[in-house]
C-alpha cells in the first residue's frame, strides 16, 4: 500500500465545478505539499500545509492532522486549471518528500 | 527573482553512457534536492544537498550521484545508463536545509531519453 494516496485519480468537470481532491497518508508528517503540474513538466507548489487551511484565489487546502488527510478545492474552475495535482508529504522521520500518484483533472469550457 | 533552472532540459544518450545534469538555485537558496519522475514509480527523491553536503539520499544505486558546489549549484551524475533511467528529472531548492523545512521551488525539469 502506497503512504501517500490520491483519490481520484482522473476528473473531469465542467467549467465553473466546484472540485475536491484528497489526499490520505499513513506516515507522520512535518508538512504536506499541494503541487501542480502541467503537461510540459514544470511543478508549482501551490500550498505548504502543517496545520488548519489555506487559501490562494480560487484554490483552498485542508488538512486533518489527527485523521491523516488533507484536500485541494479548486471554487468556479476553469480550463486552464487542468493540470496534474500531486500531494506530497515530508516525513517526520526520513526528511524525505513521498509523493502521491497524482490526479488528473481536465476542465472543459 | 529568478527562479531554479535547469540544464540541458532535454537530453538523449545510449545505454551505458553517463550524463550530468545541472542546477542552479534561486538565490539564497542553499538546499537542492533531486527528484526522478517516470510514468511507471511516479515522483520519487534521489538526494538533497545542503552547504555542499549531501544530507538525505533515496533509495537509488550508487549510478546515481551528485554534488553541490560553493555557490549552491548543484549537479547530478548517473553513469553506465539504463533505458529505465529515462525520466523526467526534477530539482529544488529552498533556503535552508536542517531542522526547519522552508518550501521547495521547483525548476523545470531536464527530460533525459535513454536508448
Amino acid at each position: 500500500k502506497n503512504e501517500v494516496e490520491q483519490s481520484p485519480q482522473n476528473l473531469t468537470a465542467q467549467e465553473g465545478e466546484f472540485i475536491t481532491i484528497n489526499c490520505s497518508y499513513s506516515v507522520g508528517i512535518s508538512a504536506l505539499h499541494w503541487l501542480q503540474q502541467h503537461p510540459g513538466g514544470g511543478i508549482v507548489s501551490l500550498f505548504m500545509l502543517s496545520s488548519g487551511k489555506k487559501k490562494h484565489g480560487r484554490l483552498i487546502a485542508t488538512i486533518n492532522i489527527q485523521e491523516k488527510h488533507s484536500s485541494l478545492h479548486i471554487t468556479a474552475s476553469h480550463p486552464r486549471d487542468s493540470a496534474v495535482y500531486i500531494c506530497a508529504v515530508l516525513s517526520y522521520n526520513t526528511d524525505k518528500l513521498i509523493f502521491g500518484t497524482g490526479t488528473r483533472l481536465q476542465v472543459f469550457p | 527573482k529568478a527562479g531554479v533552472t535547469q540544464t540541458p532540459r532535454y537530453l538523449i544518450k545510449t545505454r551505458g553512457q553517463q550524463v550530468t545534469l545541472s542546477c542552479s538555485p534561486i538565490s539564497g537558496h542553499r538546499s537542492v534536492s533531486w527528484y526522478q519522475q517516470t510514468p511507471g514509480q511516479g515522483l520519487q527523491f534521489l538526494f538533497e544537498y545542503f552547504s555542499e553536503t549531501q544530507r538525505n539520499k533515496g533509495n537509488f544505486p550508487g549510478r546515481f550521484s551528485g554534488r553541490q558546489f560553493s555557490n549552491s549549484r548543484s549537479e547530478m551524475n548517473v553513469s553506465t545508463l539504463e533505458l529505465g533511467d529515462s525520466a523526467l528529472y526534477l530539482c529544488a531548492s529552498r533556503r535552508s536545509g536542517g531542522q526547519i523545512y522552508n518550501e521547495q521551488f521547483f525548476g523545470p525539469g531536464t527530460r533525459l531519453t535513454v536508448l
